[in-house]
């Protein structure tokens, strides 16, 4: 039982560039998120989904695209990498809203 | 939109002694509020929560209390141990789009010394 399983662990991007990180949980999960945390901001909300197929903004979702077309995976894109979005990313799934949500490792993004 | 607020940034006690740490949040609708620790390299895990219908829930060393008159929760953990030593979230739910939603506080660093 892996939990939530986050790749890559760590990436450094060119400026403009693109990518894409990927989330997976076996713990049939319906809800699945997407994080950054920036030092002294705590974690702030991408993009999230309520089910597969299902995908919605969070606080700050711009520069972020994100597609659920597997219960079990939620793909974050970044469309061209800028270096504020120079940031740790966590991704994150609970069986249902106001319930606990279980972290995946983080992924350590740089953008150069 | 919901704002949460986290005192202190930094927390520093003796082994053995008491921490607390303290959030306050701006919406009057939130009713779910848990705490997560971190720990370096490491996502969040949750540690302990209360919904809004609960004035204080107790877990072993454990406890949180809730206020919804002045609208701030706190952590508390007695008997503090080298193990506690980590980043400590509060967060409270918030209605986003038709999805209740966690929004964070900033984070308290707690550094038990030995």
């Amino acid at each position: 039982n892996a939990g939530v399983t986050q790749t890559p662990k760590f990436r450094v991007l060119k400026t403009g560039q693109s990518m894409t990180l990927l989330c997976a949980q076996d713990m049939n999960h319906e809800y699945m998120y997407w994080y950054r945390q920036d030092p002294g901001m705590g974690l702030r909300l991408i993009h999230y989904s309520v089910g597969e197929g299902t995908t919605a903004k969070g606080e700050v979702p711009d520069g972020y695209n994100v597609s659920r077309l597997k219960k079990q995976n939620f793909l974050l894109g970044l469309e061209s990498a800028a270096p504020s979005q120079t940031s740790v990313y966590f991704c994150a799934s609970s069986r249902g809203y106001n319930t606990e949500a279980f972290f995946g490792q983080g992924t350590r993004l740089t953008v150069v | 939109g919901e704002n949460v607020e986290q005192h202190p940034s930094t927390l520093s006690v003796q082994e053995g002694d008491s921490a607390v740490i303290k959030c306050t949040y701006s919406d009057s609708a939130s009713n779910y509020f848990p705490w997560y620790k971190q720990e370096l390299g490491k996502g969040p895990q949750l540690i302990i929560d209360i919904r809004s219908n609960v004035g204080e829930k107790k877990d072993q060393r454990i406890a949180v209390t809730l206020n919804k008159t002045a609208k701030h929760f706190s952590l508390h953990i007695t008997e503090t141990q080298p193990e506690d030593s980590a980043v400590y979230f509060c967060a409270a739910s918030s209605l986003m789009d038709s999805n209740y939603q966690l929004i964070w506080g900033a984070g308290t660093k707690l550094i038990i010394k030995p």
